[in-house]
């Protein structure tokens, strides 16, 4: 099975700041790669998926880049709104679908 | 809207059985393979299982395999996971979200139903 390794953990940050979170998989994963934010007490809410396209709705402050092994997601400007839990899946044709352990992001 | 609401959820004694719901409404169900995925608590997402949009196929994580059941009822536009013979470590919240076609990521998802396992 593949696995994904995400880090940080945990980050802090000022508002404003750009924040940067690196996911790796353990092969090569092409671009089936998606990000997820969960706020305490909420379900997961998709925000990238296929490594780099942002759904609708979502703030283009938030970007996504990468392919084979290695990904990350970016938040350009930081806003108190983003306090939240971060997290990266692989998404292939066939299961498991593996999640990373999650970043859990703060307000410096 | 499109919309899941699990319910189901409970405290069980180990060993014991437990199925969840997962209602669907707003779209069409019986289009779409759906999942499972759960969330102990303080922990990170755990993918659980998956059924094709036509019930055909089935698949599930390891540390589930050969003790909970996926399955669906397009004609109540309604998921289920029978989850037996159930551990401590299955204690989580579940949640129930939607495959999508021809893009990844999983969308939407439900509230979730929190399942607890102890004696």
């Amino acid at each position: 099975d593949i696995q994904m390794t995400q880090s940080p953990s945990s980050l802090s940050a000022s508002v404003g700041d750009r924040v940067t979170i690196t996911c790796q998989a353990s092969q090569d994963i092409s671009n089936f790669l998606n990000w997820y934010q969960q706020k305490p007490g909420k379900a997961p809410r998709l925000l990238i998926y296929d490594a780099s396209n942002l759904e609708t709705g979502v703030p283009s402050r938030f970007s996504g880049s990468g392919s084979g092994t290695d990904f990350t997601f970016t938040i350009s400007s930081l806003q108190p709104e983003d306090i939240a839990t971060y997290s990266c899946q692989h998404y292939d044709n066939l299961p498991p679908y593996t999640f990373g352990q999650g970043t859990k992001l703060e307000i410096k | 809207q499109e919309q899941l609401v699990e319910s189901g959820g409970g405290v069980v004694q180990p060993g014991r059985s437990l199925r969840l719901s997962c209602a669907a409404s707003g779209f069409t169900f019986s289009s779409y393979g759906m999942h499972w995925v759960r969330q102990a608590p303080g922990k990170g997402l755990e993918w659980v299982a998956l059924i094709w949009y036509d019930g055909t196929k089935k698949y599930y994580a390891d540390s589930v395999k050969g003790r909970f059941t996926i399955s669906r009822d397009n004609s109540k536009n309604t998921l289920y996971l029978q989850m037996n013979s159930l551990r401590a470590e299955d204690t989580a919240l579940y949640y129930c979200s939607r495959a999508r076609v021809l893009k990844g990521g999983f969308d939407p998802w439900g509230q979730g139903t929190l399942v607890t396992v102890s004696s």
